[in-house]
């Protein structure tokens, strides 16, 4: 069963412009949440989709958005980038719905952003 | 405030040196505590879920345990190639996870 798949691995972009993150899940899982992980901060929660519905949100500005597709995969957007939102990002799928083994998540490789 | 803490932020061991590492947790309504592995330059592997205080697992040389405040990720008699960054992270009763910030473990040889 192939894992979750996250592209591209690796981007490099400047200040100011935007970028588009993709993320597929594990095939079955309806659950796509998406996280940021730096060395000072650790892994934090942007938000979280199922069935292509944002259920949660964290503590990120609006430059930060996402989206669910029916086939379950998600993109997340950065706008206007700064240097700050250099870091790792992170995508977990789960099955997502009731509770139990349902909630266990699986990661990504993750895409590594470096914005100059 | 949903928070979770690590401790120690970081540990060195002798090949074969059991310790624990720690995890204390203060959520409304947890859903769940999961521990996962983390290697640099990848995403966090899973190892466990735990639900309810009293509950234990078990894989390989690792066991989790968990109680109403805190739980703890026992590695007994460890090799070098258990050095890596462990996490824990809870679910309250929202649609989210919050992640503690790791115990980076490094087991000499």
């Amino acid at each position: 069963k192939a894992g979750v798949t996250q592209t591209p691995r690796y981007l490099i972009k400047t200040r100011g412009q935007q970028v588009t993150l993709s993320c597929s899940p594990i095939s079955g899982h309806r659950s796509v949440s998406w996280y940021q992980q730096t060395p000072g901060q650790g892994l934090q929660f942007l938000f979280e989709y199922f069935s292509e519905t944002q259920r949660n949100k964290g503590n990120f500005p609006g430059r930060f958005s996402g989206r669910q597709f029916s086939n379950s995969r998600s993109e997340m957007n950065v706008s206007t980038l700064e240097l700050g939102d250099s870091a790792l990002y992170l995508c977990a799928s789960s099955l997502g719905s009731r509770g139990g083994s349902y909630n266990e998540q699986f990661f990504g490789p993750g895409t590594r952003l470096t914005v100059l | 405030e949903d928070q979770v803490t690590q401790s120690p932020e970081a540990l060195r061991l002798q090949e074969g040196e059991s310790s624990s590492l720690n995890c204390s947790y203060t959520v409304s309504g947890l859903r769940g505590l999961f521990w996962y592995r983390q290697d640099p330059g990848k995403g966090p592997e899973f190892l466990f879920t735990l639900y309810s205080a009293g509950e234990e697992k078990e894989k390989e040389r690792l066991k989790a345990t968990l109680t109403k405040k805190e739980s703890f990720l026992h590695i007994t008699a460890p090799k070098p190639e258990d050095s890596a960054t462990y996490l824990c992270a809870v679910r309250p009763g929202t649609y989210k996870y919050i992640f503690g910030t790791g115990t980076r473990l490094k087991v000499l040889a």
